[in-house]
C-alpha cells in the first residue's frame, strides 16, 4: 500500500538548471497538490489539480509548471532553478476535494546552489 | 478567504506533562479542520479532523482537539506527552469548496526527559 510516492528524495541543482519532480498515487484520488515547506513558513500551495485534465495556480506558482499526466501522476517542473527555490517539496492527493484531508508523500529535499 | 494562525512557534514540555497547541482560524464559510504531525525528515501524517458533529475530536496517539466556533479555535491537547511526541504540528483549514487546505506555520513540540 504505497500511497503517494515522490521521486527523487534529494536533489542538488545549480542555478539555471531544470528538473522535474515526480509524484504518483495509487489510491484512485481525483485531486493532487504540490506544496513547498520552508522554515517558519509552514506549507504553501504551489499548484493543484482538482481532477484529471485540470490544473490551477496556488499561492506561490511563480517559477514552476505542472503536468497532470493521468489520474495517478502529477509532476512539478522547475525550468530555471533559483536559490529561492531551495525547499522541501511535498506532493499530496485527496478525494472529495480534500474535505476529508490529504495523503502526503515523504517529500523531496531540493537545494539550488 | 481562509487563514490559520498557530499561536506558538515552539512549545517545550517535560515528559508526562500535559500540552496544548493553539490554533485559530478565519473563514467566511463552514470549515473542516485538521491537525497534521510531521516527525523529523518525514512527510505529514493526519492526526485528527473535525468535519461536523461533536466538537471534541479524538485522534491517533492519544491526541484530541476541541472545535470552538464562537472563538474560531481548534486547539490540540494531550494529557501526558512522551518523548516520541517530539515533532512539528500543523493546523489546517478547508473552506469546503476550493479544493485547498490552508496550513498554519507550524508548532514545534519538543518533549524533554
Amino acid at each position: 500500500n504505497a500511497g503517494v510516492t515522490q521521486t527523487p528524495k534529494f536533489q542538488v541543482l545549480k542555478t539555471g538548471q531544470s528538473m522535474t519532480l515526480q509524484c504518483a498515487q495509487d489510491m484512485n484520488h481525483n485531486s493532487m497538490y504540490w506544496y513547498r515547506q520552508d522554515p517558519g513558513m509552514g506549507l504553501r500551495l504551489i499548484y493543484y489539480s482538482a481532477s484529471e485534465g485540470t490544473t490551477d495556480k496556488g499561492e506561490v506558482p511563480n517559477g514552476y509548471n505542472v503536468s497532470r499526466l493521468n489520474k495517478r501522476e502529477f509532476s512539478l517542473r522547475l525550468e530555471s532553478a533559483a536559490p529561492s527555490q531551495t525547499s522541501v517539496y511535498f506532493c499530496a492527493s485527496s478525494d472529495d476535494g480534500g474535505l476529508y484531508g490529504y495523503t502526503f508523500g515523504s517529500g523531496t529535499r531540493l537545494t539550488v546552489v | 478567504a481562509q487563514s490559520v494562525t498557530q499561536l506558538d512557534s515552539q512549545v517545550p514540555v517535560f515528559e508526562e506533562a500535559p500540552v496544548e497547541l493553539r490554533c485559530n482560524y478565519s473563514s467566511s464559510v463552514s470549515v473542516y479542520l485538521f491537525w497534521y504531525v510531521q516527525y523529523p525528515n518525514q512527510g505529514l501524517q493526519l492526526l485528527l479532523k473535525y468535519l461536523s458533529g461533536s466538537t471534541l475530536v479524538k485522534g491517533i496517539n492519544g491526541f484530541e482537539a476541541e472545535f470552538n466556533k464562537s472563538q474560531t479555535s481548534f486547539h490540540l491537547r494531550k494529557p501526558s506527552v512522551h518523548i516520541s511526541d517530539t515533532a512539528e504540528y500543523f493546523c489546517a483549514v478547508n473552506g469546503g469548496s476550493n479544493y485547498k487546505l490552508t496550513f498554519g506555520k507550524g508548532t514545534l513540540l519538543t518533549v524533554n526527559p
